[in-house]
Order: structure tokens, then sequence, then C-alpha cells
């Protein structure tokens, strides 16, 4: 089974700070991808990237940035934290471009921005 | 562009009723489209997929046919259980491999 991690489940942090969000995943999956997901707006993407050290901008990426040093790994960056970030973002991994290829989800990191 | 309106909820439902949730898509070419299912705490699983029209996605006793003439793909269950209440979305990836989530739609089932 594909299996994505996110390092956190919650994290609570303050306005300003500098915070990381990581994710891994074990399928050797070309295609990362990160989200927030807000009560009524659904997924929105933020970046995502299709192979190393390289990254596009989704949606909404103004506040974030991302890396991606190694296949496996997608970090999310906050390099200066806002309450308007309080929200749940997910980490997904796909392989390939086929339009039928499946996106495969991590649990998520909750995260409260005081 | 691409997008996917869902109907809103959040629908309540007592067990072993029957479940529809509306979902329609806008696209250009031909999309592959998704329900994905979140339970409470937990990240996105896909539930089932259709990739091209008429097609026929099922799994867990949810169905959901691909309806390109309606532009529609909208997800049923004849008889739901508690187990089955979580949040549903519905998605579709296009030709450019835009993926497209809707807004979700919570699922209630009491007892």
């Amino acid at each position: 089974d594909v299996k994505v991690t996110q390092s956190s489940r919650y994290l609570v942090k303050r306005t300003g700070e500098k915070v990381f969000l990581e994710c891994v995943q074990d399928m050797d999956h070309e295609n990362m991808f990160w989200y927030r997901q807000d009560p009524g707006l659904g997924l929105r993407l933020i970046y995502f990237s299709y192979d190393v050290k390289m990254k596009e901008k989704g949606d909404i990426p103004e506040g974030y940035s991302v890396s991606r040093e190694k296949k496996e790994r997608f970090s999310l960056i906050l390099e200066s934290a806002s309450t308007n970030q309080t929200s749940m973002y997910l980490c997904a991994s796909s392989s390939g471009r086929r339009v039928k290829n499946i996106q495969y989800f991590g649990a998520g990191t909750r995260l409260s921005v005081l | 562009g691409n997008s996917v309106t869902q109907m809103e909820g959040p629908v309540t439902l007592s067990e072993e009723a029957f479940l529809t949730i509306n979902c329609t898509y806008t696209a250009t070419g031909y999309p592959s489209l998704f329900w994905y299912v979140q339970y409470p705490g937990e990240g996105l699983q896909l539930l089932l997929k259709a990739t091209k029209a008429d097609d026929k996605g099922s799994n867990k006793g949810f169905e959901a046919t691909y309806r390109k003439e309606t532009t529609s793909f909208h997800l049923e269950k004849g008889s739901v259980q508690v187990s089955d209440s979580a949040v549903y979305f519905c998605a579709l990836r296009a030709n450019n491999n835009d993926m497209r989530f809707g807004a979700g739609t919570r699922l209630t089932v009491k007892p």
C-alpha cells in the first residue's frame, strides 16, 4: 500500500514564526502536492512538484514556499506564519502524468497560528 | 477553467436510507472523475473513479456513473450505514493534469 506520512498531526505556532510541514511518501512517486483544506472551500492547491528540485505554484502560493531535495520528501514552508494560515494541510503524491492516476493523501496536519 | 460543483451539506440520513450526493463538472477535453472520502481525523481516501464516459465506478456499495451528456458524476448508495458518516469530495483530473476538488459534502448517518 502507498503510504504518505505527514510528520505532525497537530501544530500550534505563533504569528511570525517560520513553520515547516514535512511529507514523505514511500512509493517512488514523481508527483507531490500540498493542499490546504478549509470549510466550504474544499481543497486548494498551494504548490506541487513533478520531480526533484522542481516546483510549480498552485492556486494559492502566497505566503508559502516548498522544497523538494529528495524524491520522497516534499516540505511546505511558511516563512512568517499568520493567523489566516490556520488550516488543515494535506500532502498528496501520485505517479506519472496520466489523467487517470490517483492521488494518495496523508492524514493531514492541523495548524493553528495564534 | 476546470471546476467541480457538488451539493452543499450537511446531509443527515437514517441508517438504511438511500444516498445521493450530486456532482457536476466543467472541463475541457476528457477528464477522469473521482470520489474521495475523508473520515473524521483522517486524510482523503479514494472511494471510486471513472476514466471515460459511461464508466461506472463502484466500491463499498457506493456507485457513480460518468455522464458526459449532463457533465455529472453523482454518488449513490442504496443503504447507508453509520460507518459511512464522513465528508465526501468529488474531483476531476483534466487532460492538462489539473486536479480540482469540490467543496465537500458532510454526511451524518444516524442509527
